[in-house]
Parts: C-alpha cells; structure tokens; sequence
C-alpha cells in the first residue's frame, strides 16, 4: 500500500529560526511528488512538483529536495507570514493503467513567531 | 480571474437529508476531484472525474455521489447514507487527469456540519 509520513506534526520556530519539513514515502514507482501550502479554512495553494532524486526546487525562502524515499521542504529565516500547515503529495505508477490519483500526506503545522 | 470556486462556503444539513456542494472551474482543466478533509488526517479521495460524463470512485465514496455533466461542474451530493459527513470539503481540478503529473489546483473548500 502506498503511504505518504510528514513530520514533525507541528513546528514552532523563532522568526529567523532556519528548519526542514520531512516527507517519507513508500510507493510503487514514484511519478511525482508535490508540496502545498494550506492556510487555515482555505483549500491548499500548490508549491511546487519534484519528478526524480536530485531534484530542487526553490521559492524565495522555501526549497524542496527530493531522494529515492523522502523530500525535505527547507525554510531558511522564516517570517510569521509563513505560518501554515504545509502538505505532501505523491502520485504513483500503480495500477495497470497507471491511473491513480494523489496520495496525500496529514501534514506538518509550522507556526513562526515573530 | 481563473480558478476554482466552491460555494457554500458554510452548509448545515439535518438527519436524514441530501445536500449538494457545488464546484466550478474557469481554468479549461480535464480531471476534477473531491476531497475530505478531517482534523488530523490527511486529504481523501471521495470522487475524481477525467472527462464529462464520467468518475470514478475514490477511497471512501459510500454514501456520496457525484455527475459530470459539464467540463466546468463537478457537484457533490452527501446523502443520508453517509453517517458522519460532517467534514471539510474541498474540490480540485488539473489539466490532463490522473494520467499525468500536472498539480491539482484547489479551491477554498466547504464546511458541513449536522443540525
């Protein structure tokens, strides 16, 4: 069965305070992995799409990076305007069609207090 | 401007009543979806659609049901079936559908709780 860990649960940080996010998989044949932003009782903003090991992707304080079994959304000097609970996502090859949809991760609820 | 929009926002639904949740999309997207959306858990399939007049079902459809009439519209019926509907809702939609790695765009999603 595909399964999509995020941790910690929750993170507070000091503005400032530089920290990763981690989100471990375990998936038949990763086609692709996303991480969203969701603001509280809003639908989730995407961020950004990691395809292969090696990939990075940068979006003025975040990073995302991606290996073989899990991805880290770095945060460097993070404001309070960054508080939120950030999502991953993989989508995979199982099926005989190929067909599947997202496998969503429960989160991590990062808090920055200024 | 393009996007996805979900209305109510706020909906309230007595024992043994129907409600529809209504999703529309302006961005010329393929695939729609629904998820759920519970206090720590992750997001749910309930229902995703590739083409009009066509779905199929997700993780946990029992008790919803849904109709592709039209590229735009995706609606969600929660019926009385469904004994614990009281949930986040959200809809999305993407380009291409299941088949290929486009990200799903989201909406603001609709809150239902029981009377």
């Amino acid at each position: 069965e595909d399964q999509v860990t995020q941790s910690p649960e929750a993170l507070r940080l000091q503005e400032g305070e530089s920290s990763s996010l981690n989100c471990s998989y375990t998936v038949s044949g990763l086609r692709g992995l996303f991480w969203y932003r969701q603001d509280p009782g809003k639908g989730p903003e995407f961020l950004f799409t990691l395809y292969s090991a090696g990939e990075e992707k940068e979006k003025e304080r975040l990073k995302a990076t991606l290996t073989k079994k899990e991805s880290f959304l770095h945060i460097t000097a993070p404001k309070p305007e960054d508080s939120a609970t950030y999502l991953c996502a993989v989508k995979t090859s199982r099926g005989n069609s190929g067909n599947t949809p997202l496998v969503f991760g429960k989160g991590t609820r990062l808090s920055v207090i200024a | 401007d393009g996007g996805i929009t979900q209305s109510p926002k706020y909906l309230f639904r007595k024992e043994g009543q129907n409600v529809t949740l209504s999703c529309e999309q302006n961005l010329n997207h393929d695939a729609m979806y629904w998820y759920r959306q519970d206090p720590g858990q992750g997001l749910r399939l309930i229902y995703y659609s590739q083409i009009v007049n066509d779905f199929q079902k997700g993780d946990i459809a029992e008790g919803y049901s849904v109709s592709r009439e039209k590229k735009e519209s995706f609606p969600l019926t929660v019926t009385s079936a469904q004994k614990n509907p009281t949930a986040f809702y959200l809809c999305a939609s993407s380009i291409t559908g299941v088949t290929d790695n486009q990200p799903q765009h989201f909406g603001d999603g609709t809150r239902l709780s029981i009377l």
